[in-house]
């Protein structure tokens, strides 16, 4: 299995507060990708990142940050939740570039009251 | 737009019997991947198999086995064997170039359930 945790694996807070999740990998692989899943959509792209401090949108960024300080964290922030962003979140790593195979972490369930 | 469907929202089959589960894609591109993932109750997402646009020869991975129809844009995957492990979602998934960035990046379909019977 590839090295990668996320954390925290559930959350829950209010509309309106600030959430950060970590995605943290042990691989050096060079991509780092967010990801959300919701029923009937399958996984969709947040952002996603090919370098230290080198970060891309996916089809649906609106409402999230991301930041890459280190090739081993990758960290997704809400800065104000809102419910619609209730959701099980993904890391994804792939190693040299962005046509090789992603890896997922384990997952992390965020629930906005 | 590129999208992925999977036209089984659920399915069953029988251990030790075989079953297939279907995926179609659209796109105008040549150079592309496809790839199936399991999601078990655990919720990790495990690669199943990949495929390359640019091979004729189906992929492989012991009782996994996918029937790729390039010209019919279809990527099925063949479960051999059935175990009780095998219970889970099944997702389809695409990549290609993005055409601004030149990113390569994920396409999902929206997933197959799959339960195995004892």
């Amino acid at each position: 299995d590839a090295g990668i945790t996320q954390s925290p694996r559930h959350k829950v807070t209010e509309t309106g507060t600030p959430v950060t999740l970590r995605c943290h990998q042990t691989e050096n692989h060079r991509y780092m990708y967010w990801y959300r899943q919701d029923p009937g959509h399958g996984l969709r792209l947040i952002h996603y990142s090919y370098g230290v401090k080198d970060t891309d949108k996916g089809e649906v960024s609106d409402g999230y940050s991301v930041s890459r300080s280190k090739t081993e964290d990758f960290l997704l922030t809400l800065e104000s939740a809102t419910s619609s962003q209730t959701s099980v979140y993904f890391c994804a790593i792939s190693e040299r570039n962005s046509a090789d195979t992603q890896y997922f972490g384990p997952g992390t369930r965020l629930t906005v009251l | 737009a590129q999208t992925v469907t999977q036209s089984q929202p659920e399915m069953s089959v029988q251990e030790a019997e075989t079953v297939t589960l279907s995926c179609t894609y659209d796109t105008s591109e040549s150079n592309y991947y496809l790839f199936w993932y399991k999601q078990p109750p655990s919720r990790q997402m495990i690669l199943v198999i990949r495929q390359e646009a640019y091979k004729q020869q189906n992929a492989t991975e012991n009782r996994f086995s996918v029937n790729f129809q390039k010209a019919a844009k279809s990527f099925s995957l063949k479960i051999s064997d059935s175990q009780l492990g095998d219970t889970a979602m099944y997702f389809c998934a695409f990549m290609k170039p993005s055409a601004t960035s030149g990113t390569y990046k994920y396409i999902f379909g929206t997933g197959t359930r799959l339960k195995v019977l004892a």
